[in-house]
């Protein structure tokens, strides 16, 4: 089975301070995913990577950066939390195929709350 | 471009109903299509997906999809819903972008089985 990993389940930080979400999948995918899940808006996609050190921007990448030094973990890194980055986040990864059919594969999501 | 439509935020219904969970996708090439499923407090995990061939798919738990191409629809349903079935469920479809690949989601469709 897939399993993919992440650091925290529930995380409470201070407004300023800088936030390391963690992300580890053991299945030796090329493909890794963050998004922030908000109820009403459902998932939007933070970053990606589709390889070591490569990452392209999503759909929302402002407040946000990432890091990818080897193939099974990929870091989101908020580097001054704000309250508006409360949110549920899930990470995901996936197979690289030329017909981009391959499922992705969810953590189980960490809240982190910015007071 | 593609987007996901989910045109039910919420979708309330007693054990052993049948339910629909609508889709529609906007996209202008070949698409392929996904349902997640986000049971609580949990990540998403794949229902079933439309890559190509037989319209109707079969998925996990006794849900099936079916891929109409003429109303760009790919809605979810289940003939007898059990308790457990109570989650959100999300229909993705994939886009290309900039050389590279991502699913697009939609809002989200909480779905309520009452006893």
């Amino acid at each position: 089975d897939v399993k993919v990993t992440q650091s925290s389940r529930y995380l409470v930080k201070r407004t300023g301070e800088k936030v390391f979400l963690e992300c580890v999948q053991d299945m030796d995918h090329e493909n890794m995913f963050w998004y922030r899940q908000d109820p009403g808006l459902g998932l939007r996609l933070i970053y990606f990577s589709y390889d070591v050190k490569m990452k392209e921007k999503g759909d929302i990448p402002e407040g946000y950066s990432v890091s990818r030094e080897k193939k099974e973990r990929f870091s989101l890194i908020l580097e001054s939390a704000s309250t508006n980055q409360t949110s549920m986040y899930l990470c995901a990864s996936s197979l690289l195929t030329s017909g981009g059919a391959d499922t992705q594969y969810f953590g189980p999501g960490t809240r982190l709350t910015v007071l | 471009a593609q987007s996901v439509t989910q045109l039910d935020s919420q979708v309330p219904v007693f054990e052993e109903a049948p339910v629909e969970l609508r889709c529609n996708y906007s996209s202008s090439v070949s698409v392929y299509l996904f349902w997640y499923v986000q049971y609580p407090n949990q990540g998403l995990q794949l229902l079933l997906k439309y890559l190509s061939g037989s319209t109707l798919v079969k998925g996990i738990n006794g849900f099936e999809a079916e891929f109409n191409k003429s109303q760009t629809s790919f809605h979810l349903r289940k003939p007898s819903v059990h308790i457990s079935d109570t989650a959100e469920y999300f229909c993705a479809v994939r886009l290309f972008q900039g050389g590279s690949e991502k699913l697009v989601f939609g809002k989200g469709t909480k779905l309520t089985v009452n006893p």
